[in-house]
């Protein structure tokens, strides 16, 4: 079944203690995305990656590294975690980046930063 | 960007057809129109875009105004299950380092209830 894993679905974790999201798609997708979702504000691009070893700031990358390592993953790391970064996170997944292609996306990871 | 406008709740009877609708008086030539929605608990499930032309698939119906300044999502005959949070998106091109990729920009959508 082609579809876009994330784990943890649930993280509840301490300022300061380095976490990673991982993101894995099974459908051979060059683009691929992370997202945060908060009350209020709507989903906004944290990081994006092209292809392999191609990634790029998104909207609100502040906190968060990614690597692409390998054209199936694409996890998120927080080096230092911080109450604002309490939120939902989605991965998304798309053959290409291009604007008329759809875009996968996976469950979702609840994160709470205490 | 290019900015869409929805009204914040729809409500519909099971069945019943729905039409949600979306405003974009600023959309560019090259901008396409995408529906997502969410269901509550999951993520965003792409729905349907378009460019210009009226489009359908299994899913729904999407018609663009002639101008495109405005779309409507039709929902043939809503069931529970669509119940959601519908967003429509104008996916613009973005250059980043000389290659260019389309963002989602998603705004606050279309919360729509379906009632048995």
């Amino acid at each position: 079944e082609a579809q876009v894993t994330q784990n943890p679905r649930y993280l509840i974790t301490v300022t300061g203690k380095k976490l990673t999201v991982t993101c894995s798609q099974n459908m051979n997708h060059e683009y691929m995305s992370w997202y945060r979702q908060d009350p209020g504000l709507g989903l906004r691009q944290i990081y994006y990656s092209m292809n392999v070893e191609v990634t790029d700031k998104g909207d609100v990358p502040e906190g968060y590294k990614v690597s692409r390592k390998e054209k199936r993953n694409f996890p998120l790391i927080l080096e230092s975690p911080s109450p604002n970064q309490t939120s939902l996170y989605f991965c998304a997944s798309s053959l290409r980046p291009s604007w008329a292609a759809e875009q996968y996306f996976g469950p979702g990871t609840r994160l709470t930063v205490t | 960007d290019a900015k869409t406008t929805q009204p914040n709740s729809m409500e519909s009877n099971e069945e019943e057809p729905v039409h949600l609708p979306c405003n974009h008086s600023t959309i560019s030539g090259t901008d396409y129109i995408h529906w997502y929605r969410q269901l509550p608990s999951q993520g965003p499930e792409y729905v349907i875009h378009g460019l210009t032309s009226n489009v359908n698939n299994r899913m729904a119906s999407l018609a663009i105004a002639e101008d495109r300044k405005s779309s409507t999502l039709i929902l043939h005959r809503a069931t529970l299950r669509d119940a959601a949070v519908y967003y429509c998106i104008l996916r613009d091109l973005t250059t980043a380092g000389g290659t260019s990729y389309g963002k989602l920009t998603f705004g606050q959508g279309t919360i729509l209830t379906v009632h048995p």
